[in-house]
């Protein structure tokens, strides 16, 4: 066990439907990473915020949004869901926001979106 | 761009045999470099790092080299187990004032009793 939690774990919906992904990071870990793993893909970074704020960008859709909260756990939105968006979707923490001791990134147990 | 190339994509090997996963990375700027090991349906867990001002890190059976100049990385497993067997991921840190991981593609491992 990591001590990164995800909620909920399996999601079902349908095309066009808007979801929420919950995380909360490590306890003492300020930095948040989202990632999105499709079948038999690597890990996509999506987009990391630290301490609230967002720090980096990676391909993420313009359909899909996040943000930190005061108590730093982290949401990740998608709507007009496609078809494509089906994936794992994984959140990880670290204690640092970048380079040196404390950026080690810890993964959550992840969430299956499944769009019929 | 940033990117990552991870070889093999498979290997299979034998019980006690050992397994080497090689990495080459394009950002010059990259200064971390850490393994994740994923088992089916399982989260990417961390298994070893290296950091750009180290060339090999050893950790029991699993050890990391680093070539900076030719931008390149490897992990080897000595030993290998059958509970090796999994999905490994090898990732550079992008360069900026980020965490961001760019990650290579996986290698599936499968050790053969």
């Amino acid at each position: 066990d990591s001590g990164v939690t995800q909620t909920p774990k399996h999601l079902i919906t349908a095309t066009g439907q808007r979801v929420t992904l919950r995380c909360s990071p490590r306890s003492g870990d300020l930095s948040v990473y989202w990632y999105q793993q499709s079948l038999d893909q690597g890990l996509q970074f999506l987009i990391q915020y630290y301490n609230g704020e967002e720090r980096a960008k990676g391909n993420i859709l313009e359909r899909f949004s996040a943000q930190q909260f005061p108590d730093l756990h982290s949401e990740l939105n998608l709507s007009s869901l496609e078809l494509g968006d089906s994936a794992l979707y994984f959140c990880a923490s670290s204690v640092a926001l970048a380079g040196g001791p404390g950026n080690e990134q810890f993964f959550g147990p992840g969430t299956r979106l499944t769009v019929l | 761009g940033e990117n990552v190339e991870q070889h093999p994509s498979t290997l299979s090997v034998q019980e006690g045999d050992s397994a080497v996963i090689k990495c080459t990375y394009s950002d010059s700027a990259s200064n971390y470099f850490p393994w994740y090991k994923q088992e089916l349906g399982k989260r990417p867990q961390l298994i070893i790092d290296i950091r750009s001002n180290v060339g090999e890190k050893k950790d029991q059976r699993i050890a990391v080299t680093l070539n900076k100049t030719a931008k390149h990385f490897s992990l080897h497993i000595t030993e290998t187990q059958p509970e090796d067997s999994a999905v490994y991921f090898c990732a550079a840190s992008s360069s900026g004032n980020t965490g961001k991981l760019i990650f290579g593609q996986g290698t599936t491992l499968q050790v053969k009793p």
